[in-house]
This record gives structure tokens, sequence and C-alpha cells, in this order.
């Protein structure tokens, strides 16, 4: 069975502070997918990033970088110079590598950025 | 760009009725997905579909059912709708596992906030 654990669950930073979201899988296949996803208070979940699990290279896009760690199951998030429009719901998430694999879903944190 | 759309943003319905949410997709996916989101519990899979007329249950399927027609349409039907499944309800879609076993992201719709009262 996949797991996806986001043990905070409310963080809170005042503007052009950095902020790490925590992301815990577990899974048993060798191949699998993770996932970043942001969800503004609009409503619609918004795609950030796609890490296969053979590749353990970090990224870094713009502000947001994202820390791959096979060694400790962990796919953490990093926005630098926060600001108030990262304020969000960001969800991690998991994918393993059959056809009919399904997505599973951390509970999500809760982002707020004050200005 | 992709681009999913959820018929209504907010629906109230009572106790009882047969409700329909609709969902589409104009990107010509193979997957479509039906979730809910709760606080607290986060996205939880109804089902979802990976080709026409196909549906496979996902985690909590009770109380819903689902159709697929047409491979851009995938609807979710609650069959007498009770208070329980007042939620926010997000659709999703993506294509299938691609080459090298790359497993593409799931696009999401705006979400329907159904309120059952």
């Amino acid at each position: 069975a996949q797991k996806v654990t986001q043990a905070q669950t409310e963080i809170s930073v005042v503007e052009k502070e950095d902020v790490t979201l925590d992301c815990v899988y577990e899974t048993r296949d060798t191949t699998y997918y993770l996932f970043w996803y942001k969800q503004p208070p609009s409503g619609e979940l918004v795609f950030l990033i796609r890490r296969n699990s053979f590749d353990e290279q970090n990224e870094i896009s713009g502000r947001y970088s994202w820390n791959f760690q096979k060694s400790t199951s962990s796919f953490n998030f990093t926005i630098t110079a926060s600001q108030v429009v990262d304020s969000a719901v960001y969800f991690c998430a998991l994918r393993g590598r059959g056809a009919n694999s399904k997505l599973t879903f951390g509970k999500g944190i809760t982002l707020s950025v004050r200005p | 760009d992709v681009k999913v759309t959820q018929s209504s943003r907010y629906l109230v319905k009572r106790t009882g009725e047969k409700v329909f949410l609709e969902c589409v997709q104009d990107m010509d996916h193979e997957n479509m997905f039906w979730y809910r989101q709760d606080p607290g519990l986060g996205l939880r899979l109804i089902y979802f579909s990976y080709d026409v007329k196909m549906k496979e249950k996902g985690d909590i399927p009770e109380g819903y059912s689902v159709s697929r027609e047409k491979k851009e349409r995938f609807s979710l039907i609650l069959e007498s709708a009770s208070t329980n499944q007042t939620s926010m309800y997000l659709c999703a879609s993506s294509l299938g596992q691609g080459p090298g076993l790359l497993s593409y992201e799931q696009y999401f719709g705006p979400g329907t906030r159904l309120t059952v009262t």
C-alpha cells in the first residue's frame, strides 16, 4: 500500500521568509512518481512538479526548489523569499508503476504568507 | 493548455435527490478521475476511468456511480444524496502511462462544492 505523510498541517510565515514543506512517502514499488500540487483559494489544484524515482536530481524553478532523497523517502518543497500569492494548500502525491496504479495524496499543508 | 471543466461551482440539493456532476476535458486524455476533498482528510478517490465505458472503484465508491459514454466526459452520480456527501468534488484527467514508464500528471477542474440539506 502507498502512503504519503505531510506532517505539517498549517504553516504561517511573513513575506520574504523561506519556507520548507515536508513530504514523506511509503511504497513497495521500485519505480514510482512523486508530484506536488498547489491549491489556491480559488480551489483548482495546479500541478507544480513531477519527479521519477530513478531521477534523484534536485530541481529549481524560480523561487521553488524540490529536494528528493530516496534514502529518507522524502520529497520536500522549499519556497524562497515567500510572497502573499504563495498562500495556498500544498499537496504532495505518489503514484506507483502499474498501469492502473492510483495517485495517493497527502492531507495537504495550508501555507499562509502574511505581508 | 489542458482544460478540465465542471458543470457547476456550487450546488445545493436535498436529501434523497439524484445528483449529476459533469466533467469535460478537451485534451483527448484517456484517464479521468473523481475525488472528494474534505477538511483534514485531503483528496480521496471515488472512481476513475481509463477508457470509454470503463470504470474502476477508487477508495470510497459507496453511494456513488459514474458514467463515461464519451472519451471527453466523465459523470459522477449520487443516486440518493445524503448529508454526508456534502463536500468539494474535484474532477481530473491525465494521459496514460507514457514512454519510458513516464506517469503523466493529472489536471484538475475548478471543483464543485455540493451541499446536501
